[in-house]
């Protein structure tokens, strides 16, 4: 059975900074492996998908990281904003559906 | 056109009432899925769609009972809910490829459910 797992479970930081999420993941054999964002109430907004054959996608600020060997992802990004204040979510694809970390919330202060 | 679009927003249901939510995309996805989730905890699946088949059922109460009338509507029928049962509801599709879904899954704004 898949397990993911995102570090830190919150994180809370100066305007301005660069920052990095971590998530895992026990099973390798995966189809994709996509980061979300989710503000209070809100559904999920697509931020990222890598591909399993890829090793990292960018988006604006955004750079998804992607090392199956190692079960491992990481969202990096850059010049954080107080409007990227929210819950980040990453969820593994295998067979047929997606297994979701718990997320880590996110709260960039002015 | 990247939108899933859920209605209702929120919905109070009695315990004893039978009401639905409702889930539209017009991406030409043929796989769509229903997750429920609590507050401060992941999206947990509960139903797949694949080319409006059932493919996957998590072991969901019957009170829930999911329709998929065609390609672009997916439904969630609700009886005899629990006040446990409340949560936000999440709609989401993804393109499939010969049965195996390995696209990106888009997500619907959720229906709030309150069941009193």
């Amino acid at each position: 059975k898949q397990e993911v797992t995102q570090i830190p479970a919150a994180l809370s930081v100066p305007e301005g900074e660069n920052l990095v999420l971590n998530c895992s993941f026990t099973d390798s054999a995966i189809y994709n492996l996509q980061w979300f964002r989710q503000d209070p109430g809100k559904g999920l907004t697509s931020l990222l998908l890598i591909q399993s054959s890829q090793r990292e996608q960018t988006s604006g600020r955004l750079n998804a990281s992607l090392d199956k060997s190692s079960g491992r992802s990481t969202l990096y990004i850059a010049a954080s904003q107080p409007g990227d204040s929210a819950t980040y979510l990453c969820a593994v694809r295998g067979a047929g559906k997606s297994t979701f970390g718990d997320g880590t919330t996110l709260t960039v202060k002015p | 056109d990247t939108e899933v679009t859920q209605t209702p927003k929120h919905l109070v249901m009695g315990m004893t009432n039978k009401k639905s939510l409702k889930c539209e995309q017009h991406m030409g996805h043929r796989a769509m899925y229903w997750y429920k989730q609590k507050a401060k905890k992941p999206p947990e699946l509960m139903f797949v769609y694949s080319y409006e088949k059932l493919s996957i059922n998590e072991s969901v109460p019957s009170r829930f009972s999911p329709e998929c009338p065609n390609s672009s509507l997916l439904n969630l029928h609700l009886h005899a809910l629990q006040p446990e049962d409340s949560a936000l509801y999440l709609c989401a599709s993804s393109q499939g490829k010969g049965g195996v879904n390995t696209g990106e899954l888009f997500f619907g704004e959720g229906s709030r459910l309150t069941v009193l």
